[in-house]
């Protein structure tokens, strides 16, 4: 069975552009989260998307925002970027809103902002 | 609100000893708890979970993790490391009252397991 994928591996932008990551979650799994994971400060909820709606949002400018595809993929999109916006972003997904499943992750996309 | 603590940043021990990273919490309701392991380069994967009942929980890689409400700790522990477990590990609580799935992580220990 294939894990969470993520593309790409890693991003180059300069301040002010936008970020587009994907992510991929494991088959049959309908929840998708994203976190950011910035050096010295762990990581950060970012979103979580359950058949196709938003369903929670961490303390993150409205820059930062995203979706979920009918086939339960999803898309974070970060706009204006800014230097600390340097980060790893893992994408993580469960089976259900049960709340006990554990989150599968991916390998992240290593964003970098110059 | 929510947290988690890890007070210790790094932990080495050497190989063959028990092994011990700790981990505290703060919730309104229950928790439900998890540890991560995160190698070089990788994402995270899933070590173990508390969700009820024993409070010795047992997961992979021989790790275990003791829930003890009373100090609100959730400590890992393997009793034989391995120079393989070094490693970046993650403490998450889910707090069951807010009704929203997403972890809290705390800021992670980087085990050091010295040969």
């Amino acid at each position: 069975e294939a894990g969470v994928t993520q593309s790409p591996t890693h991003l180059i932008k300069t301040r002010g552009q936008q970020a587009t990551l994907r992510c991929s979650p494991i088959s049959g799994h309908t929840s998708v989260y994203w976190y950011q994971q910035a050096l010295g400060l762990g990581l950060q909820f970012l979103l979580w998307y359950d058949e196709g709606e938003e369903r929670n949002r961490g303390n993150f400018p409205p820059r930062f925002s995203g979706r979920q595809f009918p086939n339960y993929s999803s898309e974070l999109n970060v706009n204006a970027l800014e230097l600390e916006d340097s980060a790893l972003y893992l994408c993580a997904s469960s089976s259900g809103t049960s709340g006990f499943d554990e989150q599968f992750f991916g390998p992240g996309t290593r964003l970098t902002v110059l | 609100a929510q947290s988690v603590a890890q007070p210790e940043d790094q932990v080495n021990v050497a190989e063959g000893n028990p092994l011990t990273v700790k981990c505290t919490y703060s919730v309104s309701g229950n928790p439900y708890l998890f540890w991560y392991v995160q190698y070089p380069n990788r994402g995270l994967q899933f070590l173990l979970k508390y969700i009820t009942g024993d409070n010795l929980v047992k997961g992979s890689y021989g790790f275990e993790a003791e829930f003890n409400k009373s100090q609100t700790s959730f400590h890992l522990k393997k009793p034989s490391a391995l120079v393989s477990d070094s490693a970046l590990y993650f403490c998450a609580v889910r707090d069951i009252q807010t009704g929203a799935n997403n972890l809290f992580f705390g800021t992670g220990t980087r085990l050091t397991v010295i040969p």
